[in-house]
């Protein structure tokens, strides 16, 4: 089975600051089939990036790349409903969720 | 707009059994494979079985192999999770999501819509 690390576990930032998140597979992603979602306290998960694009009415501060072992969502500039829970996911061979990576203020 | 409305979730005694339902509207699951995953009280998202398009298609999380049987009926626009001889690590709340890419018979597409949830807690 493919293992998702992510890090770091809890990033600390400031609206309009810059959030770089990673994942780190534990083999290669076939053809990068990796997908980024947000979880906010109470609700289910949103699907950010996936299919290499942004989900449907995900704002463009929103980008992720990577190819491999490594990726990175990056949020060009937090915005306040942008604090959450970020999970990246591998469905190139099963399916497997990384531990997660909290945004907070 | 795609919903998605899980059901059947509920405090039960270790060993016991649930049927968890997903009942869809605004698309046809007939097009789509679906999932469940599961998430225990403050912990990560942990994908649990898919069922593919025309059902013919089934996997699970080693964990729940032999104790957990997804189904689907199309006809009711509904998904299933028969979960049997539940155990205390079972507990958590359990997720239908579909698939983004229709006619999905195994991986390769990413999850685009999700449901609220249904709770399983599993305590004698």
């Amino acid at each position: 089975d493919i293992v998702l690390t992510q890090s770091p576990g809890t990033l600390s930032l400031s609206p309009g600051e810059r959030a770089t998140l990673s994942c780190r597979a534990s083999q290669s992603v076939s053809s990068n089939y990796l997908a980024w979602y947000q979880q906010k306290p109470g609700q289910a998960p949103r699907l950010i990036y996936g299919a290499s694009s942004r989900a449907t009415g995900i704002p463009d501060r929103f980008s992720g790349s990577g190819s491999g072992t490594n990726f990175t969502l990056t949020i060009s500039r937090l915005e306040p409903e942008d604090f959450a829970v970020y999970y990246c996911q591998q469905y190139g061979n099963s399916w497997t969720f990384g531990q997660g990576t909290k945004v907070e203020v | 707009q795609v919903q998605l409305v899980e059901s059947g979730g509920g405090v039960v005694q270790p060993g016991r059994s649930l049927r968890l339902s997903c009942e869809a509207s605004g698309f046809s699951i007939r097009s789509y494979g679906m999932h469940w995953v599961r998430q225990a009280p403050g912990k990560g998202l942990e994908w649990v079985s898919f069922i593919s398009h025309d059902g013919s298609n089934k996997y699970y999380v080693d964990s729940v192999k032999g104790r957990f049987t997804i189904s689907r009926d199309n006809s009711k626009n509904t998904l299933y999770l028969q979960v049997n001889s539940l155990r205390v690590e079972d507990t958590g709340m359990y997720y239908c999501a579909k698939d983004q890419s229709e006619y999905s018979n195994a991986w390769y597409s990413p999850f685009d819509s999700w449901g609220q949830g249904t709770l399983v807690t599993v305590s004698s």
